[in-house]
């Protein structure tokens, strides 16, 4: 079946420090990839995403390059801020059609973020 | 747009008592899912619809029901509330991936305590 492996957290970081919470999958055929954030007290919030090879999802200075060769869908952020402070989740979703859009998530990690 | 609303909050029930937490979602989404959130697990598929009238389970369906009777509409009932459902839930939505928008978005979150 589908899986995300995310990296285990906890992350902390210095403000301006660089970020890379690395993610990668198991899945069959090409499914679109997302980077999900959840605040202190909320909801997940789709941070960004991307849905098929070699395409980059980008939003509020992250980035992330879907790479099939490496099942891989790292998240980046070059300077990173105490508002950043959030758990992350990697998900993948099957585009096969039927009832196969299912997410799968990854773990979490949790990142700090210090002044 | 209201976007994905959940109700309660925050609910604290004994063992054994049932409810229901509510979901509903005002952008005509066909996909409707219900997750649950536990420390170190990530989140985890309860039941899931693609449109009216048709639900499915997911990862972990026992000790829950689900019924969509109208699009807006998916109400998750435990039937008989277990200290093992102490859990964040989260309700979902979106389009189907046949419309090429396939990221979900989700609702605040129950916050559930079963004593």
């Amino acid at each position: 079946g589908n899986s995300v492996t995310q990296m285990e957290g906890p992350v902390t970081l210095s403000e301006e420090a660089f970020l890379t919470i690395n993610c990668t999958y198991t899945a069959t055929g090409y499914p679109s990839l997302f980077w999900y954030v959840q605040y202190p007290g909320e909801g997940l919030q789709l941070l960004l995403k991307a849905t098929k090879a070699d395409d980059k999802g980008s939003n509020k200075g992250f980035e992330a390059t879907y790479r099939k060769e490496t099942t891989s869908f790292h998240l980046e952020k070059g300077s990173v801020q105490v508002s950043d402070s959030a758990v992350y989740f990697c998900a993948l979703v099957k585009n096969s059609g039927g009832s196969n859009y299912k997410l799968t998530f990854g773990k979490g990690t949790l990142l700090t973020v210090n002044p | 747009n209201a976007g994905v609303t959940q109700t309660p909050k925050f609910q604290v029930l004994k063992t054994g008592q049932s409810m229901t937490l509510q979901c509903a979602q005002d952008m005509n989404h066909e996909y409707m899912s219900w997750y649950r959130q536990d420390p170190g697990m990530g989140l985890r598929l309860i039941h899931y619809s693609v449109g009216a009238g048709i639900t499915d389970q997911g990862e972990v369906p026992n000790g829950y029901n689900v019924s969509r009777s109208t699009t807006e509409d998916f109400p998750l009932r435990l039937l008989s509330a277990a200290p093992s459902q102490t859990s964040v839930y989260f309700c979902a939505s979106s389009y189907t991936p046949s419309r090429g928008r396939n990221e979900q978005f989700f609702g605040p979150g129950t916050r559930l305590t079963v004593l």
